[in-house]
């Protein structure tokens, strides 16, 4: 089992471009999450989704957008990348709402 | 607003002691409680967790306790281990259900041979 994946491990963007973060899952877990770690700090929680076709805001969302079209798939879309979007980026996934299986992180820098 | 904190940002122990790691909270609403491990460039992987139902949950090396009254929780780990080593997070889970998770800053531990 892989678990979760994400894609690319690494990216530098220049402000104003946009990207997508991608996330996979093989566990068949319905939900679905991704949080930024800045340096020194927790993870802040910037979308979830409990199921396919299903989203909501976390704590950070402003910047972002996400879609989940199928089970596996929970991609990250930075529209204007600003510096302040500078982080770690973490996708996470459960099988219920508690233990999350985390992938191994996008380090994102914009300048 | 920092709804889960963890006061202490290091914590060095020698190999064979026990570790004492704490949280706080603020929330009186929260109702389970995890505590992730990360080391550098992985993600953060599960260690133990606990629901405010109880008041101590064990496994293996690790033990976590929870004082509700003082919106409390601490994570013992003994015997550390040099393996141990890593940043350690607590966090707490809101409400509804959705696994939405609010994270403490994390503390990080360096267990000395």
């Amino acid at each position: 089992n892989a678990g979760v994946t994400q894609t690319p491990k690494f990216r530098i963007l220049k402000i104003g471009q946009s990207m997508t973060l991608q996330c996979t899952q093989d566990m068949n877990h319905n939900y679905m999450y991704w949080y930024r770690q800045d340096p020194g700090m927790g993870l802040k929680l910037i979308y979830y989704s409990v199921g396919a076709g299903i989203t909501d805001k976390g704590e950070v969302p402003n910047g972002y957008n996400v879609s989940r079209s199928t089970t596996e798939d929970f991609p990250l879309r930075l529209e204007l990348a600003a510096p302040s979007q500078t982080s770690v980026y973490f996708c996470a996934s459960s099988y219920s709402a508690n233990t999350q299986y985390f992938g191994p992180g996008t380090r994102l820098t914009v300048l | 607003d920092q709804q889960v904190k963890q006061n202490s940002p290091s914590l060095s122990v020698q190999e064979g002691r026990i570790s004492i790691l704490n949280c706080d909270y603020t929330n009186s609403m929260f109702d389970y409680f995890l505590w992730y491990k990360k080391y550098p460039a992985e993600g953060p992987t599960f260690l133990i967790s606990i629901s405010s139902i109880k008041d101590k949950n064990e496994d293996g090396r690790f033990t976590v306790f929870l004082n509700k009254s003082a919106k409390h929780l601490s994570l013992h780990i003994v015997p550390s281990q040099p393996g141990d080593s890593a940043v350690y997070f607590c966090a707490a889970e809101g409400s509804g259900n959705t696994g939405k998770l609010i994270f403490g800053q994390g503390t990080t531990l360096q267990v000395k041979p």
